[in-house]
């Protein structure tokens, strides 16, 4: 069955460090991805898309990968702050279009001082 | 645009109650979607709208779920009767296709507790 793995468990980091999220997917051959933050008590906020013809995305302080092969996804945010405490998730987009995306169950982050 | 809304922000019912969940889209925008979180399932797709037709509904747990979307506009989906395993966050998205992908844009959400 199709599945999408991310840390379940919180992680939690230093302010000023590269934060790292993981996300794993089996038995898709997605044509998109997306990762979205969220914030308690509030919906999804896209963050960034990628294709599957792309490596590396980038925007600002956050770096998304795309490895087709290894079916995986990495999230980075650079010098991390406290205002990026949040669940960041990823969605798979099979065809394209945002019409099914199958979100991951999120990672929460939490960057102290 | 004020982004997509969702009302009410808060439900608490009664088992075998109806409910209905309202939503505004961005207007312009051509897809809708219903969304449900649960701390065990995460984020669940129910059904999806594109110019006001329902497009997949294989994400509706049962009968006693539906929606509609009556104009470009406003969204409604229902339980009937409401169950306490009805109890999460529905969310309602909007995107609008353009050529390949398409972020969706999330309303604030309404949580139901079904007692």
């Amino acid at each position: 069955s199709q599945k999408i793995e991310q840390n379940s468990e919180a992680l939690n980091i230093q302010e000023g460090k590269t934060a790292t999220l993981t996300c794993n997917y089996t038995n898709y051959s997605p044509a998109y991805l997306q990762w979205y933050r969220q914030d308690p008590g509030r919906g999804p906020v896209f963050l960034l898309l990628i294709r599957e013809n792309e490596k590396e995305k980038r925007k600002e302080r956050l770096k998304v990968t795309f490895d087709t092969t290894l079916k995986q996804s990495l999230f980075h945010i650079t010098a991390s702050q406290p205002a990026d405490s949040a669940t960041y998730l990823c969605a798979l987009d099979p065809w394209g279009g945002g019409n099914k995306l199958t979100f991951g169950t999120g990672t929460q982050l939490k960057v102290e001082l | 645009d004020a982004g997509v809304i969702q009302s009410p922000r808060h439900e608490v019912t009664e088992m075998g109650q109806e409910v209905t969940l309202r939503c505004k889209p961005i207007s312009g925008h051509d897809y809708l979607f219903w969304y449900r979180q649960t701390m065990m399932r995460g984020l669940e797709l129910l059904i999806y709208f594109n110019n006001n037709v329902p497009i997949d509904d294989s994400g509706m747990p049962e009968d006693r779920f539906s929606a509609k979307m009556p104009n470009a506009s406003f969204s409604t989906l229902k339980i009937q009767p409401s169950e306490p395993r009805d109890s999460a966050v529905y969310f309602c998205a909007s995107s609008l296709r353009l050529q390949g992908a398409a972020e969706a844009f999330f309303g604030q959400g309404t949580r139901l507790t079904v007692v």
